[in-house]
């Protein structure tokens, strides 16, 4: 069935590194929508980005990600993180453009450090 | 801009009672609902998508007997517990879509529920 992984848990790092969150995607539709979704503390999770088009970098927020449907691929880069970034990202796959259904990774808990 | 509404936003309830949720979308018509649960320490499962002119669809390990869905119309969703237990304990949280796929989903901030 439809699938996404997160690699990583917890991910943490020192503020103005680069960041790179993964997210692969297991789907048998050839036009998949892909989303990252980030949640703050004690908040509703907010779309950060998203994507259906294959090798098109999409930005937002100072975050880009680029879908490669060779690789099943959605990760989350930003050149430098910021300590406000801490928050709970999530990679979420709709696997058609017909489909109503979203389904989320288990979430990486980026944490940034002074 | 598109706002959904969920209400309470907080409940605790006895173990073995029952507890209604509410989502209202506010600046667009939510064609399809849908009701997620995250649970302690765990990612968003899916409940149950409500789409116009569907029935509802549950997923595995979620039944219309333990959640029903209602689904009136484009601007209202309710789901209950029924017999809440400890495991059904968790945030719950409504994603209303005003179309197909690839149409942003719109989150409440979710009914916290506490189960005694």
């Amino acid at each position: 069935g439809d699938s996404v992984t997160q690699t990583e848990g917890l991910v943490t790092l020192t503020e103005g590194l680069p960041v790179m969150l993964n997210c692969t995607y297991q789907t048998i539709y050839s036009n998949p929508f892909l989303f990252w979704y980030v949640q703050h503390l004690n908040e509703s999770p907010r779309l950060l980005l998203k994507s259906f088009t294959d090798n098109k970098r999409t930005e937002h927020q100072g975050f880009h990600a680029t879908l490669h449907k060779s690789s099943s691929s959605f990760h989350l880069q930003k050149s430098s993180a910021q300590l406000s970034d801490s928050a709970l990202y999530y990679c979420a796959l709709s696997p058609d453009t017909n489909a109503y259904k979203v389904i989320f990774g288990k979430g990486t808990h980026l944490h940034v450090l002074p | 801009g598109a706002l959904v509404y969920q209400y309470p936003r907080r409940t605790i309830c006895k173990s073995g009672t029952s507890m209604r949720m509410e989502c209202q979308a506010v600046g667009f018509q939510a064609t399809s609902v849908a009701w997620y649960r995250q649970s302690p320490q765990k990612t968003f499962e899916l409940i149950a998508l409500s789409t116009v002119n569907s029935a509802i669809k549950y997923e595995q390990n979620f039944t219309q007997e333990k959640f029903p869905i209602s689904h009136p119309n484009l601007s209202f969703s309710s789901m209950t517990v029924l017999n809440a237990y400890l495991e059904d304990r968790g945030l719950y949280l409504c994603g209303a879509r005003p179309g197909q796929g690839g149409d942003t989903q719109y989150f409440g901030p979710g009914t916290r529920l506490l189960v005694l």
